[in-house]
This record gives structure tokens, sequence and C-alpha cells, in this order.
């Protein structure tokens, strides 16, 4: 199966900065997905990107598909963006899982 | 927007019994669920594709017997940890995709614990 590596592991940020977070793939993938995990275990979809950019407020995404990874910008950080942040990928259709990145933990501090 | 429920969100139970985990696809329909473990602090991994009308297939390391897997309809997929043990305490999630374009939908998760 593939591979998918995350990075930062962990970042530590001031409300109100920028940061990217970035996903490498071992491998093609047709499905990419970035999650952010609240304190309570649930996933929240933030974008579903197998190829190109896309922006939802303070979020976007970014994959570029031929070279097997994906970033995720946050801007203006608030306390409420802290969590840990998931990338995960499939090779398959709807028939196929998803393998998930170790994560990034995220603490914004006020 | 696609919509996957599973209940219960949390569950104690003693050494030795078993548990049903339920999930749900709310407002479509979906012949493939996935179920997935988290232990603390790490990453999810997938345990199982649950096939609505066939068998369960299971990744390298999953003990079939021990996660019985039923999707007895388009809609409901259960999760049934037997016999559970200490090491069975884990964060388990259900995951189902509402369409070709839109990614996959994950449940509120279940916090098990065996004591």
């Amino acid at each position: 199966g593939i591979q998918v590596e995350q990075s930062p592991p962990d970042l530590i940020l001031q409300e109100g900065a920028n940061s990217t977070l970035r996903c490498n793939f071992s491998d093609s993938v047709n499905n990419l997905q970035w999650f952010h995990q609240n304190p309570w275990g649930q996933l929240i979809n933030l974008f579903y990107i197998p190829s190109g950019t896309k922006q939802n407020g303070r979020l976007s995404a970014t994959t570029v598909a031929t070279e097997r990874y994906s970033l995720l910008y946050i801007s203006s950080s608030q306390t409420t963006d802290s969590g840990v942040y998931f990338c995960a990928g499939g090779q398959g259709g709807g028939a196929d899982g998803l393998t998930f990145g170790k994560g990034t933990h995220l603490i914004i501090q006020p | 927007g696609a919509v996957v429920s599973q209940h219960p969100s949390w569950v104690i139970c003693k050494s030795g019994t078993s548990v049903k985990i339920e999930c749900r696809s709310l407002d479509f329909q979906a012949t493939t669920m996935f179920w997935y473990r988290q232990f603390p602090k790490q990453s999810l991994m997938l345990m199982a594709t649950s096939n609505e009308g066939s068998k369960a297939t299971y990744e390298q390391g999953v003990e079939k017997d021990k996660f019985l897997i039923n999707h007895a309809s388009l809609t409901l997929s259960t999760l049934t940890v037997t016999s559970a043990h200490p090491e069975d305490s884990s964060f388990y999630i259900c995951s189902a995709r509402g369409g070709a374009k839109s990614g996959y939908t994950f449940g509120s998760g279940t916090r098990l614990t065996v004591v």
C-alpha cells in the first residue's frame, strides 16, 4: 500500500500567524482528503482534493498530483484551529479505504 | 451533504463480553463502508471494508473472528467486538463515501474501554 508522510509533526504558533502543512505520498493517489480532528475525536472534512487548488475561508489546499504532494494553508490562525490535521489518500475508487498520515499537531497560542 | 451517524459514542464493557457499534449513512446509500481504529495519539488505521450483502474484507493483522462486521442494508454496517479484552480499548470510527466526487464522510467515532 501507499505511504503517507506529513510534516511537520508538531507546530506551535501565535494567534494570527499563517501556517503550511505538507503531505507527501509514496505513489499516485486518486483520492486525497484533509481532515481536522477535534478534541472529541470527530474528523472534520476540510477538503477533498485529489488535484488542483481549493479555498474555504481562511483555509486553502493545493495538490500537485504529478509530484505526489499536497499542502494545506491556514491563514490568520485562531485558537480554535488547534488540533490534529490529517491527510489521507487512496488509490482505488469508492470501494477502497484511505491511508492516513500520522498527522500534524497544531497548537495556536493566544 | 453526506452524513454518517455512529452509535454509541462511548462504551465501557467488562473483559470477555461483546460490544456492537452501529454505523448508518443517513442521507445516502453506501454499498461500501469502512471501519478504522485509532489508538491514543496515533493515526487512524483501516481495519476492514464492509460490503453490503457480502463478506467484509479485513486488513492484514486484523482478526476477522474478533471483529465481526455485518452490512445487511445499504445504510447500516455494524462492528461487533467479540470477547473484548483491555487491549481492544480504542477509538473506532466508521466511514462511507457519499459520491464519486465528494470524498469520504466519517462518523463521530466510538470510544471503547474494556475493563
